[in-house]
């Protein structure tokens, strides 16, 4: 029983120009959506969130956009920089679990 | 201040032997997690520690067990190790003030090895 999906293993972005990653959730119950950003023998670094009660949440290069209705969640950087190049994991977290669930995640390549 | 920290950064056990993995949280983090990630997937919950009590556990069976002690470093243990454990293991701690909230500080992870 997948709850969180990231339908796109991969994707390739020209250096300066927009990523957007993609995540679908099943749950409506969750507090908050998270990204993490994880490149290889790291751990995952927390990288932005949204509470489930907004619908827009920005930092620096970084955007997140909560739909509900789709129960849709989508990471946009801007502009997209070579050292971006890393897996992408979408998170949900339901406080009434203490837990964290993860999507499969997606693979960022930024190309100079 | 110090990251999380996690030992050994690789292993290679066979079927049925019993593994102890280890974790040094985030200085003040009191909460500890772990999380199980597979090959091409997302890391999948284990279960969390809080004042050295189990605070909520994933879909794991009861093989898989941990503690925490008052120092807040953290212990994974599976007993009966089988094929499928094979994964890279991940310890992750939380500040008092985030930790309603999802945001996690992760280690580089133990990767296990079954053979």
């Amino acid at each position: 029983d997948q709850q969180v999906k990231q339908n796109s293993p991969s994707l390739s972005v020209q250096e300066g120009r927009i990523s957007i990653l993609n995540c679908d959730y099943t749950n409506s119950m969750f507090d908050y959506f998270l990204w993490y950003k994880k490149y290889p023998a790291e751990g995952p670094t927390f990288l932005i969130s949204i509470s489930s009660i907004k619908d827009k949440n920005e930092d620096g290069r970084f955007t997140v956009f909560l739909n509900k209705s789709a129960k849709h969640l989508s990471l946009h950087i801007v502009p997209s920089q070579p050292g971006d190049s890393a897996v992408y994991f979408c998170a949900t977290y339901f406080q009434g679990a203490q837990k964290l669930v993860f999507g499969q995640g997606t693979r960022l390549t930024i190309n100079p | 201040e110090t990251g999380v920290t996690q030992s050994p950064t690789h292993l290679i056990k066979t079927r049925g032997q019993q593994v102890t993995l280890r974790c040094s949280s985030q200085s003040g983090h009191n909460t500890v997690s772990w999380y199980q990630q597979a090959l091409g997937q997302g890391p999948q919950f284990i279960f969390q520690y809080y004042r050295e009590e189990e605070n909520g556990r994933g879909n794991f069976p009861p093989r898989f067990s941990g503690l925490q002690f008052p120092n807040y470093s953290s212990e994974l243990n599976v007993n009966a190790l089988e094929l499928d454990d094979s994964a890279l293991y991940l310890c992750a701690s939380s500040r008092p003030g985030t930790v309603n909230t999802g945001e996690l500080f992760f280690g580089e992870g133990s990767r296990l090895t079954v053979l």
